[in-house]
């Protein structure tokens, strides 16, 4: 069966810095996908990014990239320029081509003014 | 359009008690997924459908739990004889097309269930 670890139950950041979250997985496939979501409090899950493992760059979506190491079975998330806005639960998830999404537990990001 | 919604936000249950979770995902959209998320943990799946096909209900963790999506758009979870452990956030996700295509999921708000 898959896993999805996140290490890091809590992290902290300051407006403005960089902080990298990490992740990592269990798969014997070879074809998936993986996202970062962001679930902010009582709000909607929605996603950050994603990454198909059958691609070598890595993928950004503005100040959100991520440092995919697929041998290694790792999928971080780094935010550049932090903002207060980016408070909130991160969950790392894992999905074959044709299997439900696994989660992991969650990082939950605090950014200090 | 409008985005997945899920009704009700909020249901309280006496223990025994049956429930219906109703989940309207984004008009069009074939996969339609049901998870479970207890607090301060991640999602966890519950089961999935392709149209009105349920392909996957692996997740579902008793025989008091169905799912139904009987004209391929809206979805209702209905848990039977309520009981204290399914205390959580339920949560629907609605994607364009089947899982090996990729396409995100897109959540709804989730459905807050306490059983008392």
């Amino acid at each position: 069966a898959q896993t999805v670890t996140q290490s890091q139950p809590e992290m902290s950041v300051q407006e403005a810095e960089t902080v990298t979250l990490s992740c990592t997985y269990d798969t014997s496939e070879s074809d998936y996908y993986l996202f970062w979501y962001k679930q902010p409090p009582s709000r909607q899950m929605i996603l950050v990014i994603r990454q198909e493992a059958y691609k070598q760059q890595n993928a950004t979506e503005n100040r959100f990239s991520v440092n995919f190491q697929k041998a290694a079975k790792s999928f971080s998330l780094k935010i550049s320029d932090s903002q207060l806005g980016d408070a909130a639960m991160y969950f790392c998830a894992y999905r074959s081509a044709d299997h439900d999404m696994r989660f992991g537990a969650g990082t939950r990001l605090t950014v200090k003014p | 359009g409008a985005g997945v919604s899920q009704s009700p936000r909020y249901k309280v249950a006496k223990r025994g008690q049956d429930v219906a979770l109703r989940c309207d995902p984004i008009s069009g959209h074939v996969s339609l997924f049901w998870y479970q998320q207890a607090l301060g943990q991640g999602p966890e799946f519950l089961t999935y459908f392709q149209n009105e096909a349920q392909l996957d209900k692996s997740g579902l963790p008793s025989d008091r739990f169905f799912a139904e999506r009987p004209e391929g758009s809206v979805s209702t979870l209905k848990i039977q004889r309520t009981q204290q452990e399914d205390s959580a956030v339920y949560l629907c996700a609605s994607s364009l097309t089947r899982p090996r295509q990729g396409h995100e999921q897109y959540f709804g708000p989730g459905t807050r269930l306490t059983v008392t």
